[in-house]
């Protein structure tokens, strides 16, 4: 099944924990993002990747640390946890950086306690 | 900067009556606009882009550039409509595309 997957789907946790959050495509995409949407679903890029590169960094807390080991997997490590860090964090992947077509994965409901 | 508008959060009509989703923009360049859209339980998925000016489930957008929009459209809505709807604009080379704050559409029986 040709996707982009996340896991895990749901994670609870208690504040100031560091937890990881997985992410992989099978599309042969070259460009991956991490996309935070908040309670009242507005949708915010965090980063992008072109290639295994940080293309876009946007203004996220040095606590968040995405990594990508290859073109085809972007996870997001999260440091210190906090109440406001509870959102839904969707990976994203897409065939170039240009098109504005992006492949979502399910999403990951992240809840800091 | 580029910027996303959707003014309105909630959107409720009743099946067979038109529907206009508002989209505005704020972006110095030549933008791209796309419509996605998030059904209940479902992910992300572009629903269409103004580049290629086409019908996808009766939903038409039209890129207005005076007016720096991009509403959309459907001349009669179905249940099955219902669903979250993010308008979106990609511009220049900084892989980023930026969402409005979505307009979540309701359409009843």
């Amino acid at each position: 099944d040709t996707a982009v997957s996340q896991t895990p789907k749901y994670l609870v946790t208690q504040m100031g924990n560091d937890k990881s959050i997985k992410c992989e495509q099978n599309l042969g995409h070259d460009t991956m993002y991490w996309y935070k949407q908040d309670s009242k679903k507005f949708l915010k890029i965090m980063f992008s990747y072109n290639n295994k590169e940080l293309i876009i960094n946007e203004t996220v807390p040095n606590r968040f640390s995405p990594k990508s080991p290859d073109k085809a997997h972007l996870n997001l490590h999260i440091n210190s946890l906090e109440l406001g860090d509870s959102a839904v964090y969707f990976c994203a992947s897409s065939p170039t950086g240009l098109t504005g077509e992006l492949f979502f994965g399910e999403g990951s409901r992240l809840t800091v306690l | 900067a580029q910027r996303v508008t959707q003014p309105e959060k909630l959107l409720s009509v009743f099946k067979g009556a038109p529907v206009e989703l508002k989209c505005n923009y704020s972006y110095s360049g030549s933008p791209e606009l796309f419509w996605y859209v998030q059904y209940s339980r479902q992910r992300l998925q572009l629903l269409l882009r103004h580049i290629s000016r086409e019908s996808i489930k009766g939903f038409t957008a039209d890129l207005n550039k005076g007016e720096t929009s991009f509403h959309l459209k459907k001349p009669f809505a179905q249940e099955e409509d219902s669903a979250m709807y993010y308008c979106a604009l990609s511009g220049g080379s900084n892989y980023k595309l930026t969402f409005g704050k979505g307009t979540l559409l309701t359409v009843n029986p």
